[in-house]
């Protein structure tokens, strides 16, 4: 019963360093999403992909890219992190029409 | 751009108490949702309202979404330590569908 599952649950980076955030779901839905969540801002969506093989873009997308690697996986990537990028990363997956499902989030910190 | 405006941002009350956290827009919002999310942990749907004027209870907690769907409301009764956590109404924007959220209200309950 695993659901959304994201990996690693904490990470501590250097500004300049790169690192992918990995989402697996097993719960066969088509859409999966990236969202960052700051303190007094709510959770804001990064890229999405509404089925296996596209992704676009979502509110706040600079700095990151997406890959969607199969229809289980969704990974979201920082090529040079900035600090400006320390946050908590939610991964979420829907069916239409459904209520979309939430992993526990990467709490990743820049230095 | 349609935005979700919550409040209040902070909560601390006493065990027993009642308390109403707000979720507005000057913007029609199709739908809309309330989550709650607990520390360490994604956001799980409580509910969503669909109609003008649409009454949900959860037990203690009664939702309502608003006449004109630009505002919703979430009362909880007689607040539990275990109601403690943060809460976030978020609906569909009308350009992309894709969820938008209000910046959450933090409700802590102490026994």
């Amino acid at each position: 019963n695993a659901g959304v599952t994201q990996t690693p649950k904490f990470q501590v980076l250097k500004t300049g360093q790169s690192m992918t955030l990995q989402c697996a779901q097993d719960m066969n839905h088509n859409s999966m999403y990236w969202y960052r969540q700051d303190p007094g801002m709510g959770l804001r969506l990064i890229y999405y992909s509404a089925s296996e093989g596209t992704t676009d873009k979502g509110e706040v997308p600079n700095g990151y890219n997406v890959s969607r690697l199969n229809k289980r996986e969704f990974s979201l990537r920082l090529e040079s992190a900035a600090p400006s990028q320390t946050s908590v990363y939610f991964c979420a997956s829907q069916d239409p029409n459904q209520p979309q499902h939430f992993g526990d989030g990467t709490r990743l910190s820049i230095l | 751009t349609q935005l979700l405006e919550q409040s209040p941002q902070f909560l601390s009350i006493q065990e027993g108490e009642n308390l109403t956290v707000y979720c507005n827009s000057s913007s029609v919002f199709s739908s809309l949702q309330w989550y709650r999310q607990e520390p360490g942990e994604g956001p799980v749907l409580l509910v969503t309202v669909v109609t003008g004027g649409e009454v949900k209870k959860l037990k203690r907690l009664t939702f309502q979404f608003g006449d004109a769907r630009k505002d919703s409301s979430l009362h909880i009764t007689a607040a539990q330590p275990g109601d403690t956590g943060l809460y976030l109404c978020a609906g569909p924007g009308s350009n992309t569908g894709k969820l938008i959220f209000g910046q959450g209200t933090t409700l802590q309950v102490k026994p």
